[in-house]
Parts: structure tokens; sequence; C-alpha cells
């Protein structure tokens, strides 16, 4: 079973709608981001978490907002989606404690599309 | 700001070297992640740098200079299955990574 899990996979959606994007880990980790990915831009972080009582934006955090609802879950949703939030999603987990300081975990990601 | 710089696209020929330059200028700097990426799919860890030098996994070897904020990532033996993208991060402390575009490889016949 894959350590780190999101759903949906693929998601299109309407402008206007809200949606949510949900990640899991079974790899007991104490820090989750979100990332988007888009052409030519790379990865950029939106938001991430330390602990279940720790939120702090990344630095493309507008028009999104998150929920860690326990340790292993971390939630993405979209208010109000707009098209330019197009994109590829990943959530990825690290663990201090781990040898390479910070090295992340990704999972499988999300194609979310707004029309 | 922050700013890493690696080449967009390379090409490369089967059984060649190749080597990926990442150039960075960062406020903050504990470290230099590359990882690997095949077209939709998650990132791969492939290597860490902390200290000056450099470090060799198999095929790969990753190499840094923190003076001149210059990484490089050497691909040997290139394989077909070696296509992909590779990203460099540089971990700046506050354990977040600030990534840089990406370089494709295109690995040929």
């Amino acid at each position: 079973d894959a350590d780190v899990t999101q759903t949906p996979r693929n998601r299109i959606t309407k402008t206007g709608k809200r949606i949510m994007l949900e990640c899991s880990q079974t790899k007991g980790h104490d820090r989750m981001y979100w990332y988007r990915q888009d052409p030519g831009l790379g990865l950029r972080l939106i938001y991430y978490s330390f602990d279940v009582k720790d939120i702090n934006k990344g630095e493309i955090s507008d028009g999104y907002s998150v929920s860690r609802q326990a340790q292993a879950k971390f939630s993405l949703s979209l208010e109000s989606a707009i098209p330019n939030q197009t994109a590829l999603y990943f959530c990825a987990t690290s663990d201090l404690r781990d040898r390479d300081d910070n090295e992340q975990f990704f999972g499988p990601g999300t194609r979310l599309t707004v029309l | 700001g922050q700013n890493i710089d690696q080449p967009t696209e390379m090409t490369a020929t089967e059984g060649a070297i190749v080597q990926i330059n990442c150039t960075y200028q960062t406020s903050g700097f504990n470290g230099l992640f590359w990882y690997q990426q095949h077209a939709g799919e998650a990132p791969t860890f492939l290597s860490y740098n902390v200290l000056d030098g450099l470090e060799e996994k198999g095929r790969f070897s990753s190499f840094l200079s923190r003076s001149k904020g210059y990484s490089y990532l050497l691909l040997k033996e290139l394989q077909m299955k070696d296509s992909a993208s590779y990203l460099c991060a540089v971990n700046r402390g506050y354990s977040t990574l600030t990534f840089g575009k990406g370089t494709m490889l295109l690995v040929s016949p």
C-alpha cells in the first residue's frame, strides 16, 4: 500500500464550485505539505503543517484553505474554484528525525481542471 | 527573493554521461535536494547534499559548492528510463523546500 495517498486522482469542476482535495499518510510523519505544479513553474508551496495545531501559509496560499484533521490527514480546499487553479496538486510529508533532514515524500498527485 | 536556476531542457544519448546544473541564491541554506519526476508522477528522492563535495550513489552523483551557490547532478551510463524531469530544491531551514523549475532530460537511443 502507498504511504501517501491522495483523493481524488483526477477532478474536473466548474468555476465557482467548492472543492476539497484529501491527503492521507501512513508514514507517521508530523509534517505535511500541499504543492501545486504548473508547466514551466515547478512546484510551489501552498500550505504546510507541522502538527495538528499548526498551519502555515506557503508562497501561494491565496484562494486556498487547509485543514489538518489528524496527524495522518491534511486536506486542501478551494472555496470558489477559478480556471487558473487548474494544475497538478501534490501532498507531501516529512519527518525531522529522518537522516536526510526534511526529505519529503510525495503522494501520487491530483490533476484538477477548472472549467 | 529566492532564486533557483536550472536549464529548462537537456538531451543526451543512451550510455552517455550528462550533468545537470543548479545555481541558487536563497535566504537561508541547510542543504540541497535532487528529485526525479517522471511525467505525471510524484517526485522521488535522489540525493541530499549538506556539505561541499561529491556524493555518489550508483549511476547518480551530486556535487555541492556552498560558497558558489552551485550544485550539479551527474548521471552516468544513461538509460532510456532516465528520461524525466530533475528538480533541484533548497532546504532553507524552517522545514520547507524551495524548488527550481526543473530540467527536462530526454534520453535518445
